[in-house]
């Protein structure tokens, strides 16, 4: 099983459509959880960490549950500039307790349409 | 305040010679990670330093990768004897210590060997 999967994608939406990308991950003792996004030919950036709460950041949420070790992401409304490769990752739970890698998804492409 | 930076921005090589790759993180960031992405695929780990601990070398491909972080802030990614199937987009990154830090990315290397 690879560490963190995603949908493959990849997803054609129309503006104003509600899409929802979902990831799951293989160490139990992964430590924390983000998605980041990445423009065509341009390097990630960070768009939200998650928490076991769950936590909304205007029109974008995004969900964890530990028990089933998957993170989700919904983008509301969605734009033209919300065109863009999101990607899952995951960070820690390797041996040594001061051990941070971060594993990324393989992404999941959007093209908003108008 | 300046972010990562990463230089050459493009390599082109012939196969069988050397490359140097740098990364200058962000000032104080003690966590620095290395990835590439080859063209339409996602974000493969290489390395990961942190502080003064033994480096996370566990995404090497191969002996003709190394990598070295001076004095805790610059590091060199060199790969020996290219073959063209290391032609690939090098990313660097940088974070502070911690699970929950936002890791920040230099714009990368897009390294082409012929």
């Amino acid at each position: 099983r690879k560490e963190v999967e995603q949908d493959p994608g990849p997803f054609n939406v129309p503006e104003g459509a509600t899409v929802a990308f979902n990831c799951t991950y293989s160490n139990s003792a992964s430590q924390s959880f983000f998605w980041y996004r990445q423009d065509c030919r341009k390097e990630p950036k960070l768009l939200m960490s998650v928490y076991s709460s769950g936590n909304e950041d205007g029109r974008f949420t995004a969900q964890l549950n530990r028990a089933s070790q998957y993170i989700s992401l919904l983008i509301r409304d969605s734009k033209l500039s919300d065109s863009a490769t999101y990607l899952c990752v995951v960070r820690g739970g390797q041996s040594g307790g001061s051990n941070y890698k971060l594993t990324f998804g393989k992404g999941t492409l959007l093209t908003v349409n108008p | 305040g300046a972010g990562v930076s990463q230089s050459p921005s493009n390599k082109v090589t012939e196969k069988g010679k050397d490359v140097e790759l740098r990364c200058d993180p962000i000032s104080g960031h003690t966590a620095l990670y290395w990835y590439r992405q080859s063209l339409g695929q996602g974000l493969e780990f290489l390395i990961y330093f942190q502080g003064n601990s033994a480096p996370d070398k566990s995404g090497l491909p191969s002996d003709r990768f190394s990598a070295e972080r001076t004095g805790g802030s610059v590091s060199t990614l060199t790969i020996q004897r290219t073959q063209q199937e290391d032609s690939a987009v090098y990313l660097c990154a940088s974070s502070l210590q911690g699970a929950r830090t936002e890791a920040f990315f230099g714009q990368g290397t897009r390294l082409t060997v012929v």
